[in-house]
């Protein structure tokens, strides 16, 4: 069953707690990207991965890291130096190449730091 | 820098009346343009994409958006609303000015459907 796969759906941390988000796919995409969504605040990026061990930041990158060790797997850290971390948080995937390649998402983690 | 505004961050349709959500866009070059959905608690889902060939395109569950190069606008449109159509939905502008060609997304419009 072909897919990206987010765990947890629901996660709740104390404050000052790192936390890792996991996100997997099995679509044999080269690209990965994660998002944060507020409400009223649409997606914004976070990081995003072209290839096996290269990244880049996004947009609000700090507070947050990544790896990608792996094609499949693209983990994203939530660190203690994230002010507000509570969040939708959503994984997507695309095929490497021109900009009309759609990006496909997971069904999101949704975070909450007490 | 591309960008990509929604107008209405909240719109209320009848059940069977005409859904328009309205899109427009920034871009210095010709753009690619996405509808996606989102239901509570759930990832996007694609509804239609703009790639420069026909301006009208057909999506699923009945939407369809039309690209208008003179007015910068790719409104979503859907002759009758169901209760099932109840969710956010996001345009969306492909950066073609980043070799990630990262997608930038407008804020959302949260469509209600009223019985």
């Amino acid at each position: 069953d072909g897919g990206i796969t987010q765990s947890p759906k629901y996660l709740f941390r104390k404050e000052g707690q790192n936390v890792t988000l996991s996100c997997e796919q099995n679509l044999n995409h080269d690209a990965m990207y994660w998002y944060r969504q507020d409400p009223g605040q649409g997606l914004r990026l976070i990081y995003y991965s072209q290839i096996v061990n290269d990244f880049q930041k996004g947009d609000i990158a700090e507070g947050y890291s990544v790896s990608r060790e792996k094609k499949e797997s693209f983990p994203l850290t939530v660190t203690s130096a994230q002010k507000n971390p509570t969040a939708f948080y959503l994984c997507a995937t695309k095929t490497s190449g021109t900009g009309t390649d759609t990006q496909y998402f997971g069904p999101g983690t949704r975070l909450t730091v007490l | 820098a591309q960008s990509v505004t929604q107008l209405g961050s909240h719109v209320s349709v009848s059940e069977g009346a005409l859904v328009l959500l309205r899109c427009n866009y920034s871009s210095s070059v010709p753009p690619y343009l996405f509808w996606y959905v989102q239901y509570p608690n759930q990832g996007l889902q694609l509804l239609l994409k703009y790639t420069s060939a026909a301006t009208l395109v057909k999506g699923i569950n009945g939407f369809e958006a039309e690209f208008k190069k003179s007015e910068t606008s790719f409104h979503l449109t859907k002759p009758s609303a169901h209760m099932r159509d109840a969710a956010e939905y996001f345009c969306a502008v492909s950066d073609l000015g980043s070799s990630a060609s990262k997608i930038i997304f407008g804020s959302g419009t949260r469509l209600s459907i009223r019985p």
